[in-house]
């Protein structure tokens, strides 16, 4: 099956620092995204889709200047949280699509974020 | 817009029975329905989908069977195992934009 790898696992930085988020579809090549977040408990959260070449569409209350995400290649995006805050701490997940008309996305492992 | 509501919260099963977990959706364009489970702090793996043009699609212990006129897909799992622990999501989604739209998860338990 497709695989989609996400690094790092896990971080944990300061406040007001900054941090990238990679996430790699591994045997495929993914012209589509996403990127999620989820809190303890909840289901997952659309913060916005990421198409190889082109900006980022956002989820409405997703602020793109704090979130900054890069789809620079067709196996790479990436996900800068910008000068982080304790409440961005969370959990992040990308997923992608295999790719043109196919639905299916396939997700990547996670990045859990802790922002002291 | 497209809203996915899924039942139970949380089940709990005797290993080796089976289990059933519903969703309904309100868009009725929405074509695809996949299923994932998610185990503590990992991402969700599919582990099954069902297009709108199949009403019932089987893998193993795994099913799904989807009514379009009801606008409701349900997941079956036979013979529950310890390691089918996990909580399980259904979505939705339709047209080009991919986007899934996700039910709040149920928490399997299997109890030995």
């Amino acid at each position: 099956g497709a695989v989609v790898s996400q690094h790092p696992s896990w971080v944990i930085c300061k406040s007001g620092t900054s941090v990238k988020i990679e996430c790699r579809s591994l045997d495929f090549q993914a012209t589509t995204m996403f990127w999620y977040r989820q809190f303890p408990k909840q289901s997952l959260m659309l913060m916005a889709t990421s198409n190889e070449g082109s900006k980022a569409t956002y989820e409405q209350g997703v602020e793109k200047d704090k979130f900054l995400i890069n789809h620079a290649s067709l196996t790479l995006s990436t996900l800068t949280v910008t000068s982080a805050h304790p409440e961005d701490s969370s959990f992040y997940i990308c997923s992608a699509r295999v790719g043109a008309g196919e639905e299916t996305q396939y997700f990547g492992p996670g990045t859990r974020l802790l922002v002291l | 817009g497209e809203n996915v509501e899924q039942h139970p919260s949380t089940l709990s099963v005797q290993e080796g029975d089976s289990a059933v977990i519903k969703c309904t959706y309100s868009d009725s364009a929405s074509n695809y329905f996949p299923w994932y489970k998610q185990e503590l702090g990992k991402g969700p793996q599919l582990i099954i989908d069902i297009r709108s043009n199949v009403g019932e699609k089987k893998d193993q212990r795994i099913a799904v069977t989807l009514n379009k006129t009801a606008k409701h897909f349900s997941l079956h799992i036979t013979e529950t195992q310890p390691e089918d622990s996990a909580v399980y999501f259904c979505a939705a989604s339709k047209g080009s934009n991919y986007q899934l739209i996700w039910g709040a998860g149920t928490k399997l338990i299997i109890k030995p």
